[in-house]
């Protein structure tokens, strides 16, 4: 069955860096994009982007340029978002999920990443 | 960007009864484009709806898509328990990809 299983939750200081891994199972890892949504506490979804698992091309929403990066590494079947520079306002829920012909039919478990000093 | 507006902000209801979430888009979206998702407390979004009305693998018959252009539907023809939750309508029609604020469906 196919899974996205995130890295577990982080608190981090302003400044700081922070990398969350998602690792996919049950499915071939390049033949479906990964996605990365943010939900803010007692907020609404946020798409922030997408990478081409197969070339490895991202692609950013306005307002995730430069302190964002996705990766992969498919020899695990694993993507990452990584956030540098960490902000308070970057506290977050983070969620990987799988795009299937456009729509996000699998999401992982979701990765809380907490800023504070 | 297609600004995505949901209404009500909040449904008060009872178990058994119709729910009806509105959907509506500040720019025409192609049905295909168009998703709904389920979110419970301290969960993942689920996948609910494709293509406007096409039901995601397992869901059930009592949730139903529909709509064209900027207006769609989400409804729930009876309440179980488990419904009780957040939904969001989403376009995938036009980058960036967005999503309406969200519904709360509450028990009344």
């Amino acid at each position: 069955q196919v899974q996205l299983v995130q890295s577990g939750s982080e608190l981090k200081k302003p400044g700081a860096s922070v990398k969350v891994s998602c690792k996919a199972s049950g499915y071939t890892f390049t033949s479906y994009a990964m996605n990365w949504v943010r939900q803010a506490p007692g907020q609404g979804l946020e798409w922030m982007g997408w990478i081409n698992t197969n070339t490895g091309n991202p692609t950013y929403a306005q307002g995730f340029t430069g302190r964002f990066v996705f990766s992969l590494d498919t020899s695990v079947s694993t993507a990452y978002l990584q956030i540098s520079s960490l902000k308070a306002e970057d506290t977050a829920m983070y969620y990987c999920a799988r795009r299937a012909q456009g729509v996000l039919d699998y999401w992982g478990q979701g990765t809380l990443v907490t800023v504070s000093s | 960007e297609i600004v995505l507006t949901q209404s009500p902000g909040t449904l008060s209801l009872s178990p058994g009864e119709r729910a009806t979430l509105s959907c509506r888009a500040s720019q025409s979206v192609s049905s295909s484009y168009l998703a709904w998702y389920q979110q419970k407390p301290g969960q993942a979004p689920r996948l609910l709806i494709h293509g406007a009305s096409s039901r995601a693998t397992g869901i059930p018959d009592r949730f139903s898509g529909s709509g064209s252009g900027t207006d769609f539907t989400l409804t729930i023809s009876r309440l179980e328990p488990e419904d009780f939750a957040v939904y969001y309508c989403q376009q995938f029609g036009s980058s960036p990809w967005t999503f309406g604020q969200g519904t709360k469906v509450e028990i009344k």
